[in-house]
Parts: structure tokens; sequence; C-alpha cells
């Protein structure tokens, strides 16, 4: 069964922090994963698109990268701000469905 | 930019009742999605389309219809809506299956209570 997990579950950093969100999927045949950010009561956000082919995107201050062979992908996240506190979930795309994870919680206190 | 709307932020039905979810987007997107998302539980889809007309179960399609009558517009039904349906409905599009390109793109949901 295709499953995505997300570590850790919540996560409270100090502004300023640079921090690294983690995304593990348990099937390697992803076509590409996404990474999301969701405020409170809101839509879901794309953020950064990794194609299979690729080992990292970057937009801004936020970097991917993702491990085909060992299943990982991580969202790094430079000089955190509070209005980077949300969820932040990642989604693997096999060809034909989208398996989500459960979502990282972030607080970023000022 | 691709927009997807969905056509009502809130709403509160009585159990019984029956319900449309309307979702639109705008970029010509062959694929669309529902789904329902609920605290300790995620993401979970509901049903899928990959062409006007078609349809397809996701992982929960029991109480739930859809229809695509237009390419742009996908529409969830509660048939009879029960206490258990309560939840937040998000919409979502992307271009057709199996190109390594494809992108996902919601809508801001429906937050749906059913009393």
């Amino acid at each position: 069964k295709q499953e995505v997990t997300q570590i850790p579950a919540a996560l409270s950093v100090p502004e300023g922090e640079n921090l690294v969100l983690n995304c593990s999927f348990t099937d390697s045949a992803i076509y590409n994963l996404q990474w999301f950010r969701q405020d409170p009561g809101k839509g879901l956000t794309s953020l950064l698109l990794i194609q299979s082919s690729q080992r990292e995107q970057t937009s801004g201050r936020l970097n991917a990268s993702l491990d085909k062979s060992s299943g990982r992908s991580t969202l790094y996240i430079a000089a955190s701000q509070p209005g980077d506190s949300a969820t932040y979930l990642c989604a693997a795309y096999y060809g034909q469905n989208f398996v989500f994870g459960p979502g990282t919680r972030l607080s970023v206190l000022p | 930019d691709v927009k997807v709307t969905q056509s009502s932020r809130y709403l509160v039905k009585r159990t019984g009742e029956k319900v449309f979810l309307e979702c639109v987007q705008d970029m010509d997107h062959e694929n669309m999605f529902w789904y329902r998302q609920d605290p300790g539980l995620g993401l979970r889809l509901i049903y899928f389309s990959y062409d006007v007309k078609m349809k397809e179960k996701g992982d929960i399609p029991e109480g739930y219809s859809v229809s695509r009558e237009k390419k742009e517009r996908f529409s969830l039904i509660l048939e009879s809506a029960s206490t258990n349906q309560t939840s937040m409905y998000l919409c979502a599009s992307s271009p057709p299956g199996g190109i390594p390109y494809n992108e996902q793109f919601f809508g801001p949901g429906t937050r749906l209570t059913v009393l």
C-alpha cells in the first residue's frame, strides 16, 4: 500500500532559525513529489514540485530535496519568520493518484 | 495563474438534506478531484474525474456521488447528509495523468457542518 508519513507532526521554533521538515513514502515509483502549505481553515497552496528525475528545487527561502532510493523528501526553510507558521503537507504523485502525508504543523515564534 | 473556486466557504445543512458542492477551474485541466480533510485523518480522496462524464471512486466514496457535465466544473453531491459528513471539503485540478510535470491546484475549501 502506498503511504506517506511526515515527521515531526508539530514543530515550534524561534524566529530566524533554519529548519527541516521530513516526508517519507513507501513506494518509490513516484512521478513527482509536491509540497504544500495550508493555513488554518484554508485550502492548500503549492510551494514546490520536484520531478522524479530531479534532486532538488528552490523557491526563495525554501529548498526541497528528493531521494527516491531512500523514499524521502525534505523541505528546508531558511531564516524562518512568523509568517511561515502553517501546516506543511507533502504529496507523492503516482501517475493516477496523489497520496498525501498527514502534515507538519509549524509555529515560528517572534 | 490557475484558479480553482468553490461555491461556498461555509455551509450548514440538516441531516437528510441533499447537498451540492460546486467546484470550477479555469485552466482547462482534465483531472479534477474531491477530498475531505479531517483532523488526525489527513486528506482522503472521495472521487476524481479524468474527463467530462467520467468518474472514478477514491478511497471513501460511500455516501457521495459526483457529476462532471462540463470540463471546468466538478460537483460533489451528498444524497442524504449525515453528521459524520461534517468536514472540510477540498477540490483540486491537475493536467492529464501520467505526465511527469503534473501538479495539483486546490480551491479554498468548503467547511460543511451537518446538524
